[in-house]
């Protein structure tokens, strides 16, 4: 089955700097890549998601970027705010959401003001 | 608002005994998920189904089953609660692409 790596486990930048997380897939087969973020005591909720036709997509200060012939996709947030400190999951599957999803490990994302 | 609740919310039952946690869902989706969170491994998939009367393994399924006899709801039962089975339990449901997931219910098994 498939199996996503996801790195850094903690990440700690200062207010307006930029972060990157990284994660890794190995299922060739995977063709929907979804971003989620996770807020202290609450469920996970996409932020962006990307699909296997597109190298790259933004929406404000996230951006998310996918090499398929190395099977990593990476996780951009420009000009970070002390509300963008969560836990955020990276994700694979075929098709989509309504299929079955395999998540990455979390990235805890401190933004220090 | 169309909305997914789980309860109860925090649960604290003994080893042995049978729970079951709620999941329901007002989106009207056909697929709906259970997954457990524990530290150093992520979301992981328990069980899951795309309809009525349809269920199917997750990868970490062993102790847990689940039915699905509406639309809206699918509950999760713990057989027989083991101390590895205390975690933070979501649900989630899904249209054709974001999944939507629920506030959590955290069992602790003594």
């Amino acid at each position: 089955g498939e199996n996503v790596e996801q790195h850094p486990s903690t990440l700690s930048v200062q207010e307006g700097d930029s972060a990157v997380i990284k994660c890794t897939y190995s299922d060739s087969a995977s063709n929907y890549f979804p971003w989620y973020k996770q807020e202290l005591g609450k469920g996970p909720q996409l932020i962006i998601d990307i699909r296997s036709n597109v190298g790259e997509k933004k929406d404000q200060r996230i951006a998310v970027t996918l090499n398929k012939t190395a099977k990593h996709f990476s996780l951009h947030i420009t000009e970070t705010q002390p509300e963008d400190s969560a836990v955020y999951f990276c994700a694979a599957s075929f098709s989509g959401g309504y299929q079955k999803v395999t998540f990455g490990t979390g990235t805890k994302l401190q933004v220090i003001p | 608002d169309a909305e997914i609740t789980q309860s109860p919310r925090h649960k604290i039952t003994e080893t042995g005994r049978q729970v079951t946690l709620a999941c329901h869902q007002t989106w009207n989706h056909n697929n709906m998920f259970w997954y457990r969170q524990d530290l150093g491994h992520g979301l992981r998939l328990i069980h899951y189904s795309y309809g009525v009367q349809d269920t199917n393994k997750g990868e970490v399924s062993d102790g847990y089953s689940v039915s699905r006899s509406n639309t809206e709801d699918l509950p999760l039962t713990l057989e027989s609660a083991a101390s590895s089975q205390t975690s933070v339990y979501f649900c989630a449901s899904s249209d054709r692409y974001e999944q939507y997931f629920g506030p959590g219910t955290r069992l602790t098994v003594t």
